[in-house]
C-alpha cells in the first residue's frame, strides 16, 4: 500500500494570502496524483490531476506541482470560499489511497 | 454531466450487513474505461477507498476489507451497489460513491450518505 502523507494537518492563512499544501508518497506514484478540496457536509470536489491539471471549472488562482514523491497544491490568494479541507490521492496502483488531509482555516 | 445517488439503510445493526446502492444518471455505466468506487469517511476523519468495479465487471476491493465487501453492478437500471458484512462501530461513516475515467482519479461523486452501525 502507498501511504500518503499531507502536512501541515492545519494550515492558517489570511484571505488574500497564498498558501501551500504539501502532500507525500511513500514511494514514486509518478504524476498520477489528484487534489480534492472538500467542505463540510459536502462530497469532494476534484480540483487537480495528473498532478498538475486542473481540472473542469477549477479558478488558475489552484495550481498543482511535483512529480515522483513530493507534491505540491498551491492556493494563490486565498478567497472565502477556499477555506476548506484538501486531500491529495494517488492513482498509481490499483489500490487507492488518500492522505489524512490539510485543514485551510482563517487566520 | 453525470450524477450519482446513494440509497440505503442509514441504520444497521452490529454483525448485520450494509448494502447501499448508486443510481447514476447522465451517462452509461456500461462506457467503456470507466471504474465505479465506492469511498467512505468515518465522522470527522479521512476518506478511505472500498473498492470498485469496472465497466467489465471486473472488481478490485482495498485488501483491508475485502474479506467483507462485495461490489456488483445492475446494468439493466444503471445503478451499482455495495455489500459490506459483519458491521461494526467501527464501519459508521459516510459512504460515497463516484466515478474514475481511465486514469483513477474520481471527478462525479454522490452527495454521500450516513450510515450509522448501532444496535
Amino acid at each position: 500500500e502507498i501511504v500518503m502523507t499531507q502536512s501541515p494537518a492545519t494550515l492558517s492563512v489570511s484571505p488574500g494570502e497564498r498558501a501551500t499544501l504539501s502532500c507525500r508518497a511513500s514511494q514514486s506514484v509518478s504524476s498520477n496524483l489528484a487534489w480534492y478540496q472538500q467542505k463540510p457536509g459536502q462530497a469532494p470536489r476534484l480540483l487537480i490531476y495528473g498532478a498538475s491539471t486542473r481540472a473542469t471549472g477549477i479558478p488558475a488562482r489552484f495550481s498543482g506541482s511535483g512529480s515522483g514523491t513530493e507534491f505540491t497544491l498551491t492556493i494563490s490568494s486565498l478567497q472565502s470560499e477556499d477555506f476548506a479541507v484538501y486531500y491529495c490521492q494517488q492513482y498509481n496502483n490499483w489500490l487507492l489511497t488518500f492522505g489524512g488531509g490539510t485543514k485551510v482555516e482563517i487566520k | 454531466q453525470l450524477q450519482l445517488q446513494e440509497s440505503g439503510s442509514g441504520l444497521v445493526k452490529p454483525s448485520q450487513t450494509l448494502s447501499l446502492t448508486c443510481a447514476v444518471s447522465g451517462g452509461s455505466i456500461s462506457s467503456g474505461g470507466y471504474s465505479w468506487s465506492w469511498i467512505r469517511q468515518p465522522p470527522g476523519k479521512g476518506l478511505e477507498w472500498i473498492g470498485y468495479i469496472y465497466h467489465s465487471g471486473s472488481t478490485y476491493y482495498n485488501p483491508s476489507l475485502k474479506s467483507r465487501v462485495t461490489i456488483s453492478v445492475d446494468r439493466s437500471k444503471n445503478q451499482f451497489s455495495l455489500k459490506l458484512s459483519s458491521v461494526t462501530a467501527a464501519d459508521t461513516a459516510v459512504y460515497y460513491c463516484a466515478v474514475a475515467p481511465p486514469g483513477g482519479y474520481f471527478d462525479y461523486w454522490g452527495q454521500g450518505t450516513l450510515v450509522t452501525v448501532s444496535s
